[in-house]
C-alpha cells in the first residue's frame, strides 16, 4: 500500500478556502487518489478521486501533482459542516479495501 | 434514497452474549465490508463479502463472523463478544471493488459497548 502523510490538523475560518494536503511519494503509476471525509458521528463519505488531472465536483477540488507524489484537496469556501477528519487514500488495483490512516481534523471557525 | 443501513446504532451488551449487527444496502452493490474504528488504530477492515455467498477476511477477522446469503445484506456476528470488541463499526459498499474508481458508501455506525 501507498504511505500517505497528512497533517494532524487544520484550522480555517468560515467562508475561507482551504487546501488540505497530501504526500503519497510510494503511489503506484496506477493508483487513483481517493478522499474521504468523516463528520463527526457518522461514516466516512466520499469526496472526491483522480487520476492525473486536476478534478472539480460540487463537494471539492483537488489538486494532483505532475509527479503525482502529492495532492491538495481544496475547499474554495469551507462552512461549519466542513469540518470533518479529512483522509486521502490512494486505492491499489484488485481486492484491496481502502486504507484510513489518521487523516487530518480541520476545524472551520464561524 | 440511497444509503447503507445498520442496527442497532448502540448496544451494550455482556461477554459471551452472542450479537449480530445487521446491514443493509439499497443499492445493488456487489461489494460489501465491515469495518472498526478505534482510537488512534484508524479503521481497519474486518471482512468482506464479494458477492453473494463468497466472503473473505480483512485485517482483523478474529473474534467475528458474517454471512452473504443476499445480495443486500451483509450481518456482522459475535459469537462470543468480548470487552476487546468494545467499538464503532462500520458497513460499507460499493458497486464492485475491482473498478479502482468505485466509490464506497458507508454506514452510520454502530456502537457497540462490551461489559
Amino acid at each position: 500500500d501507498a504511505k500517505t502523510t497528512q497533517p494532524n490538523s487544520m484550522e480555517s475560518n468560515e467562508e475561507e478556502p482551504v487546501h488540505l494536503p497530501c504526500n503519497h511519494s510510494t503511489i503506484s503509476g496506477t493508483d487513483y487518489i481517493h478522499w474521504y471525509r468523516q463528520l463527526p458521528s457518522q461514516g466516512p463519505e466520499y469526496v472526491i478521486h483522480g487520476l492525473t488531472s486536476n478534478v472539480n465536483n460540487r463537494m471539492a477540488s483537488l489538486a494532483i501533482a505532475e509527479d503525482r507524489k502529492s495532492s491538495t484537496l481544496i475547499l474554495h469556501r469551507a462552512t461549519l459542516r466542513d469540518a470533518a477528519v479529512y483522509y486521502c487514500i490512494p486505492t491499489n488495483s484488485g481486492n484491496t479495501p481502502l486504507v484510513f490512516g489518521k487523516g487530518t481534523r480541520l476545524s472551520v471557525i464561524a | 434514497e440511497a444509503q447503507v443501513t445498520q442496527n442497532p446504532r448502540y448496544l451494550i451488551t455482556v461477554t459471551g452474549k452472542k450479537l449480530t449487527v445487521t446491514c443493509s444496502q439499497n443499492m445493488n452493490h456487489e461489494y460489501m465490508s465491515w469495518y472498526r474504528q478505534d482510537p488512534g488504530l484508524g479503521l481497519r477492515q474486518i471482512y468482506y463479502s464479494m458477492n453473494v455467498e463468497v466472503t473473505d477476511k480483512g485485517d482483523v477477522p478474529e473474534g467475528y463472523k458474517v454471512s452473504r446469503k443476499e445480495k443486500r445484506n451483509f450481518p456482522l456476528i459475535l459469537e462470543s463478544p468480548s470487552p476487546n470488541q468494545t467499538s464503532l463499526y462500520f458497513c460499507a459498499s460499493s458497486f464492485q471493488i475491482r473498478a479502482r474508481t468505485d466509490t464506497q458508501y458507508f454506514g452510520p455506525g454502530t456502537r457497540l459497548t462490551v461489559l
